[in-house]
């Protein structure tokens, strides 16, 4: 298996620029997580999907930033417009549920992208 | 809700010396606990995980962690350390139930292990 896939690995944008991340999940798994990871506030959850709904939205920052899973197979993360404060690294994630009374897989991540805004 | 402390941000450390990074989490509610490894610019992996059974879990690359409910402690070992163990390490726990029904984790703010020649 490729493991968890994104892209871009780095990006390099203005200010006010519109960013998109992608990120496609281990095939076979049901839940995808966005994580961001920065010095100051190390590694938080910004939001997860179950089955291609979003579960918990909670840790997105604000407005600027949105999420999509229109299939299994592909999640995209948008910051638009980005900031310098947005400069971090952003991980995807997923795990797959063996049901409701099985326990849940661990958490495969991605290699990240590395955002940085100028 | 659950959060997670790691007691130190940085732990330098001999090759072949034992190393201990510690863990402490607070929750009302029963957890699963995992410690992730994250090497420089890559992503992080599974080191070991503790979700039921015997509270000595081992894990890979000679890593192990005892879970201990009374401390609410996870405090991860080495008996002999290399340098490639050199990495970030991260403490992360999770409401058991909240984990099946869709594994969201909290993780702690790692801890940077430096292994020195």
């Amino acid at each position: 298996d490729a493991g968890v896939i994104q892209s871009p690995r780095h990006e390099v944008t203005e200010m006010g620029q519109e960013v998109t991340l992608r990120c496609k999940p281990i095939s076979g798994h049901n839940s995808l997580f966005w994580y961001r990871q920065t010095m100051m506030r190390g590694l938080e959850l910004l939001i997860y999907f179950n089955n291609n709904v979003p579960i918990d939205d909670s840790g997105m920052p604000e407005d600027r930033f949105s999420a999509k899973m229109p299939n299994a197979s592909f999640s995209t993360l948008k910051i638009q417009p980005s900031e310098p404060r947005d400069s971090a690294v952003y991980f995807c994630a997923s795990s797959n549920s063996l049901g409701d009374r099985g326990r849940r897989e661990t958490q495969y991540f991605g290699p990240g992208t590395r955002l940085l805004v100028l | 809700a659950q959060s997670v402390t790691q007691l130190d941000s940085q732990v330098p450390v001999f090759e072949e010396a034992p190393v201990e990074l510690r863990c402490n989490y607070s929750s009302s509610v029963s957890v699963y606990l995992f410690w992730y490894v994250q090497y420089p610019n890559q992503g992080l992996q599974l080191l070991l995980k503790y979700l039921s059974g015997s509270t000595l879990v081992k894990g890979i690359n000679g890593f192990e962690a005892e879970f201990n409910k009374s401390q609410t402690s996870f405090h991860l070992r080495k008996p002999s350390v290399h340098i490639s163990d050199t990495a970030e390490y991260f403490c992360a726990v999770s409401d058991r139930w909240i984990y099946n029904q869709g594994g969201k984790l909290i993780f702690g703010q790692g801890t940077e292990l430096s292994v020195k020649p």
